[in-house]
C-alpha cells in the first residue's frame, strides 16, 4: 500500500526559508494528489495547499498563498513544501497526506499520512 | 472561506455510544470525511464520505449528515477511543480548497 515519508526535523531563524520533503512508495505516484497540512503545538488542523504530480499544477490556500510552493519530483516520487519569510507562528509539524476525491467530487478525503515534520521557528 | 465547527469536547462512559459533530455551509454542498489523532501520532482516516470505512477501522465508527452538519457516531466506544478527531470538506467558495474542522477531544470514562 502507499507510504509516505517525510524529512527530519527542522531548526530555522525568523525570515529564512524551510523545504519538506515527502517520499512516496507504493502504488503510482504521479496518479495522487498530495496534499500539505499543518498543526501549529496544541492546535487543529490546517490545509496548505496541494500538487497533481501528474499536471504538475499546485493550487494553494489563500493564508499561504505567495509564502508556500509546494513542487513534485516524479522521478524519485518526492513531493516538496516548501515555505518562506517564516516566522514564530509557523512553528508546526508539517503533514503530507494522499488526497482522493470521490467520482462525483462530492467528499475528498486524506490517507494516508506522512508521519509528520516538526518545524521549529526560533531566533 | 467557509468554516466547519466542532465542539472542543466530548465525553462518553466506556461501551456507551457517542456522537461527534461538525457544522458548517460547505456540508450543504459535500460530504465530511473524518481522522482520528492520538497524541505525538499523525491523523488516521476513520471516515470518508457518506459512510465509508477504511479497511482495518472498526465497524463502531460511522458517518451520517443532515443539512450543514455532519455526525462520526461511535457505538460501543472502548478505551482505545480515546482520541482527537477532526472533520473535514471540500470548501464550497468553488476554488477546490479544503476545510479542517478545529477538532474534538474524546475522552472515554
Amino acid at each position: 500500500q502507499v507510504q509516505l515519508v517525510q524529512s527530519g526535523a527542522e531548526v530555522k531563524k525568523p525570515g529564512s526559508s524551510v523545504k519538506v520533503s515527502c517520499k512516496a512508495s507504493g502504488g503510482t505516484f504521479s496518479s495522487y494528489t498530495i496534499s500539505w497540512v499543518r498543526q501549529a503545538p496544541g492546535q487543529g488542523l490546517e490545509w496548505m495547499g496541494r500538487i497533481i504530480p501528474i499536471l504538475g499544477i499546485a493550487n494553494y490556500a489563500q493564508k499561504f498563498q505567495g509564502r508556500v510552493t509546494i513542487t513534485a519530483d516524479k522521478s524519485t516520487s518526492t513531493a516538496y513544501m516548501e515555505l518562506s519569510s517564516l516566522r514564530s507562528e509557523d512553528t508546526a509539524v508539517y503533514y503530507c497526506a494522499r488526497e482522493l476525491m470521490s467520482r462525483g467530487g462530492s467528499y475528498n478525503w486524506f490517507d494516508p499520512w506522512g508521519q509528520g515534520t516538526l518545524v521549529t521557528v526560533s531566533s | 472561506s467557509s468554516e466547519l465547527t466542532q465542539d472542543p469536547a466530548v465525553s462518553v462512559a466506556l461501551g456507551q455510544t457517542v456522537r461527534i459533530t461538525c457544522q458548517g455551509d460547505s456540508l450543504r454542498s459535500y460530504y465530511a470525511s473524518w481522522y482520528q489523532q492520538k497524541p505525538g501520532q499523525a491523523p488516521v482516516l476513520v471516515i470518508y464520505g457518506k459512510n465509508n470505512r477504511p479497511s482495518g477501522i472498526p465497524d463502531r465508527f460511522s458517518g451520517s449528515s443532515s443539512g450543514n452538519t455532519a455526525s462520526l457516531t461511535i457505538t460501543g466506544a472502548q478505551a482505545e477511543d480515546e482520541a482527537d478527531y477532526y472533520c473535514n470538506s471540500r470548501d464550497s467558495s468553488g476554488n477546490h480548497h479544503v476545510v479542517f474542522g478545529g477538532g474534538t477531544k474524546l475522552t472515554v470514562l
